[in-house]
């Protein structure tokens, strides 16, 4: 079945670091690909997405690129701020409005 | 609404006790899922509604859980006699109907359920 890998962390940054949290997925057909993240004590936002290969999605200054030939889909910043802190999901969804699924999670703690 | 809310936002059962959570979708939303949040952050699809239909049901305990989207209401979750290992976070969200392509599927702030 379909699957998403991403690097555990935590991961700790200074403020002003550039970020790379890694992606990678295993999927039939052509799916979307997501980030979402959870501040803490919230519920699920979503930051970006994209919908075919090639695709670039970004918000907030973080970017990701929809990679097909590698299968991936990392997320990158490139000055991190205090409140950046949050777990950051990997998430991949079919067609049809099939449920998403999910990476475990890359808490990101970045400190002044 | 513009945002899916989830009520309540804190439940706290007995053993054995019912839980019921509630989910009302963004509007114009067809599509409700339910999600499990489990220990170290992992997800688990539970079931999911294309209006008051059941969708896909594939992670769903049968046993004791069920759900339930009617009509001009709330989208309901109901845990009958809880154990401790439902001890989570419960997620809904919710999309609009695109055809093939998969939409993005806003998420409501959670339910934490705390079964003793």
């Amino acid at each position: 079945g379909d699957s998403v890998t991403q690097m555990e962390g935590p991961v700790t940054l200074s403020e002003e670091a550039f970020l790379t949290i890694n992606c990678t997925y295993t999927a039939t057909g052509y799916p979307s690909l997501f980030w979402y993240v959870q501040y803490p004590g919230e519920g699920l936002q979503l930051l970006l997405k994209a919908t075919k290969a090639d695709d670039k999605g970004s918000n907030k200054g973080f970017e990701a690129t929809y990679r097909k030939e590698t299968t991936s889909f990392h997320l990158e910043k490139g000055s991190v701020q205090v409140s950046d802190s949050a777990v950051y999901f990997c998430a991949l969804g079919g067609s049809g409005n099939t449920p998403l699924v999910f990476g475990k999670g890359t808490r990101l703690s970045v400190i002044a | 609404g513009e945002e899916v809310a989830q009520t309540p936002k804190h439940l706290v059962r007995g053993e054995g006790q019912k839980a019921k959570l509630y989910c009302a979708p963004i509007k114009g939303h067809s599509y409700v899922f339910w999600y499990q949040q489990v220990l170290k952050n992992e997800f688990k699809f539970l079931i999911s509604f294309q209006n008051e239909n059941v969708f896909d049901e594939t992670g769903m305990p049968k046993e004791r859980f069920s759900a339930k989207c009617l009509p001009n209401s709330p989208c309901s979750l109901e845990i009958q006699a809880t154990k401790l290992e439902d001890s989570a976070v419960y997620f809904c969200a919710s999309s609009q109907l695109r055809g093939r392509s998969t939409d993005t599927q806003y998420f409501g702030p959670g339910t934490r359920l705390t079964v003793l």
